[in-house]
């Protein structure tokens, strides 16, 4: 039972344009959602979070939409450049008990920049 | 400020050995989590330690699989007796509170062979 869904495996987008990553959860006691970056053969590494008070976080290229009626995050890079090909996690963190502190993580979405 | 460190980051074992993973959190970090992705998958949660405690270990298999996080060193994950479907990758993470960001290692590669 996936909590977290990330249901594009890839994406591919020119260099410069928007790349546009989605992720969708399951769990209401879901209240805080973070985005990260993985190379190969290297760990995660943290871009940008959302609690789940706002719609809409930025930071520089980066902005996280969250439409918590519809139980969907988004992240919008924007212009893409190829260093950004990686593979993007989407991971979210409960409100209480365990839920609290174990990172739930979507199974990845690998993204391709095109120069 | 030094990230999270693990070592080693490659480990090679024949079935029925231990495996010994390290590491050692970010500086100011007292809550160490860990986790495995298999082939293909994201991560899965382990376990959650503070100093000298282990907060919750549900998500480690019952058998095999121990962590500790000593008062001194490095918070250790240990597998004995391993098997091949062990062979993964390990990451730990730290971070400074619970319910905040939590920031991973590079990583420790286990094959078992």
């Amino acid at each position: 039972d996936q909590q977290v869904k990330q249901n594009s495996p890839s994406l591919s987008v020119q260099e410069g344009r928007i790349s546009i990553l989605n992720c969708d959860y399951t769990n209401s006691m879901f209240d805080y959602f973070l985005w990260y970056k993985k190379y190969p053969a290297e760990g995660p590494t943290f871009l940008i979070s959302i609690s789940s008070i706002k719609d809409k976080n930025e930071d520089g290229r980066f902005t996280v939409f969250l439409n918590k009626s519809a139980k969907h995050l988004s992240l919008h890079i924007v212009p893409s450049q190829p260093g950004d090909s990686a593979v993007y996690f989407c991971a979210a963190i409960g409100s209480s008990g365990a839920g609290s502190y174990q990172l739930t993580f979507g199974k990845g979405t690998k993204l391709s920049v095109i120069p | 400020n030094a990230g999270v460190m693990q070592n080693p980051r490659h480990l090679v074992r024949r079935r029925g050995q231990e495996a010994r993973l390290r590491c050692s959190p970010m500086k100011g970090h007292s809550h160490v989590y860990w986790y495995r992705q298999l082939p293909e998958e994201g991560l899965k949660f382990m376990v959650y330690l503070q100093k000298e405690n282990i907060i919750d270990e549900s998500g480690m298999p019952k058998e095999r699989f121990s962590a500790e996080f000593p008062k001194e060193g490095p918070s250790i994950l240990r597998i004995q007796q391993v098997v091949r479907g062990d062979s993964a990758a390990y990451f730990c993470a730290s971070s400074p509170a619970v319910h905040n960001e939590q920031f991973f290692g590079p990583g420790t590669r286990l094959t078992v062979l």
